[in-house]
């Protein structure tokens, strides 16, 4: 079974340009994770989808931040303009809550450069 | 406001030594409490725990969840190189919402 699939895996911009990021979860997850994750801290969410609908999005900043996610399957989050503090690693991860169960799993990230 | 606390935030140890990393959690509606391991990149999942007193166990890792006290520890015994890693602790709660703790880096040194 295939993993979760991020593109970029690295991305190097200057402050003010525009970025995107590409997500595929696991075929059958419904649940789609927007993570942003600082040097030295946890993963904090940016915005969960369930099928095609943005359910938690408070995390957003969404004067420069958007993220769509149109027929409920792949994904993309979207910066811009990007500030010098937007430098992290950004998580997608998905899951198929069943019967209680939660595990998300996450792809391998994109690292964001922001000089 | 929902919170959830590891420690210690770093440790350094050797071969064979046994570890003990601590989560606690402030959560509305609690659901799980899920462990991660963190090496370069992407969280891979170790453990879902939902009740109290029951340890689960893979290989050398195990964990347990304490829900009156509101804490979980994750034990690795005999440790390798090869579980140097970043070690993250999440709580689930509400309807599928989940908070990560900064995480606990681990490094055993051979």
């Amino acid at each position: 079974e295939a993993g979760v699939v991020q593109s970029p895996r690295y991305k190097i911009i200057e402050k003010k340009q525009p970025v995107a990021f590409w997500c595929n979860p696991i075929s059958g997850h419904n649940t789609l994770y927007w993570y942003r994750q600082n040097l030295g801290q946890g993963p904090e969410l940016l915005i969960r989808y369930e099928n095609e609908e943005a359910v938690d999005d408070s995390q957003l900043p969404k004067d420069r931040f958007s993220a769509e996610r149109l027929k409920g399957v792949d994904s993309t989050l979207k910066i811009q303009p990007a500030e010098l503090g937007d430098s992290a690693v950004y998580l997608c991860a998905s899951s198929f809550p069943r019967q209680g169960r939660y595990e998300q799993y996450f792809g391998p990230g994109t690292r964001l450069t922001v000089t | 406001e929902d919170k959830v606390v590891q420690s210690p935030l770093s440790l350094v140890v050797h071969e064979g030594d046994t570890v003990t990393l601590n989560c606690s959690y402030e959560v509305t509606n609690f659901r799980s409490l899920l462990w991660y391991k963190q090496e370069k990149k992407a969280p891979t999942f170790l453990f879902m725990l939902t009740s109290s007193g029951i340890e689960k166990k893979s290989g050398r890792l195990s964990s347990i969840l304490d829900k009156k006290e509101l804490f979980s520890i994750l034990n690795i015994t005999a440790t390798q190189t090869g579980d140097s890693a970043v070690y993250l602790c999440a709580a689930t709660y509400n309807n599928n919402d989940m908070r990560f703790g900064a995480g606990t880096r681990l490094t055993v040194k051979p």
